[in-house]
């Protein structure tokens, strides 16, 4: 039972801008920072956004990250087809000294 | 450029243990901290644990599900870690990956491609 909640689902047209909230508590998300990977089916994760809003080297700038008290954001801005995958934040727990993942969010491109 | 190769995955009976390695290339490993994710088939991420550099202590964290049967290893000279997997169950029956904690402590920056581990009788 992941601790970190997201949306099963997001969708959206070409061009649009997609958001997926990621809801965790003082524990984690609260007193760490989030990460972001995007998972494309059959395939390894890759890390999308690390430190809340940090992009790696490589990472088109459509994606960007936020975090505001115990949830974090990923947005997608100027949807691509190629954008359509799961998407997972994580942050380290506290708590449970263990390194949570999300439920996990398919986007899908209209 | 970096590279994670995991290997050692297969169909193990419940109680059964096995051994994956991952071998890295293309990055400082004595200085790495390394981490094992697994995914179930059709389900989520779930982070397995870590092992830190030597020179970070060489300690290793477990997730509760696995912890005191799952033990995680490191050859610095074969540039290798490995997942010690012992009295293993249905539930642990996933894809198993390596990944290089390039921004500690957890941030996985380049992950292996997996291997996967089957529990069945």
């Amino acid at each position: 039972q992941s601790v970190l909640t997201q949306p099963p689902s997001a969708s959206g047209t070409p061009g649009q801008r997609v958001t997926i909230s990621c809801s965790g508590s003082s524990s984690n998300i609260g007193s760490n920072s989030v990460d972001w990977y995007q998972q494309f089916p059959g395939t390894a994760p890759k890390l999308l956004i690390s430190s809340d809003d940090e992009r790696p080297s490589g990472v088109p700038d459509r994606f960007s990250g936020s975090k505001s008290g115990t949830s974090a954001s990923l947005a997608i801005s100027g949807l691509q087809s190629e954008d359509e995958s799961d998407y997972y934040c994580a942050a380290w727990d506290a708590s449970l000294n263990d390194y949570v993942f999300g439920t996990g969010t398919k986007v899908t491109v209209l | 450029e970096v590279q994670l190769v995991e290997s050692g995955g297969g169909l193990v009976k419940p109680g059964g243990t096995l051994r994956l390695s991952c071998a890295a290339s293309g990055l400082p490993f004595t200085l790495a901290w390394m981490s094992w994710v697994r995914q179930a088939p059709g389900k989520g991420l779930e982070w397995v644990g870590r092992i830190k550099s030597k020179g970070s202590g060489g300690t290793t964290d477990y997730a509760a599900p696995v912890e005191g049967r799952f033990i995680i290893s490191r050859d610095d000279s074969k540039k290798a870690i490995f997942l010690q997997m012992n009295s293993l169950e249905t539930e642990d029956s996933a894809v198993y990956f390596c990944a290089w904690v390039a921004r500690v402590p957890s941030v996985m920056s380049v992950w292996g491609q997996g291997t996967l581990v089957t529990v069945s009788s």
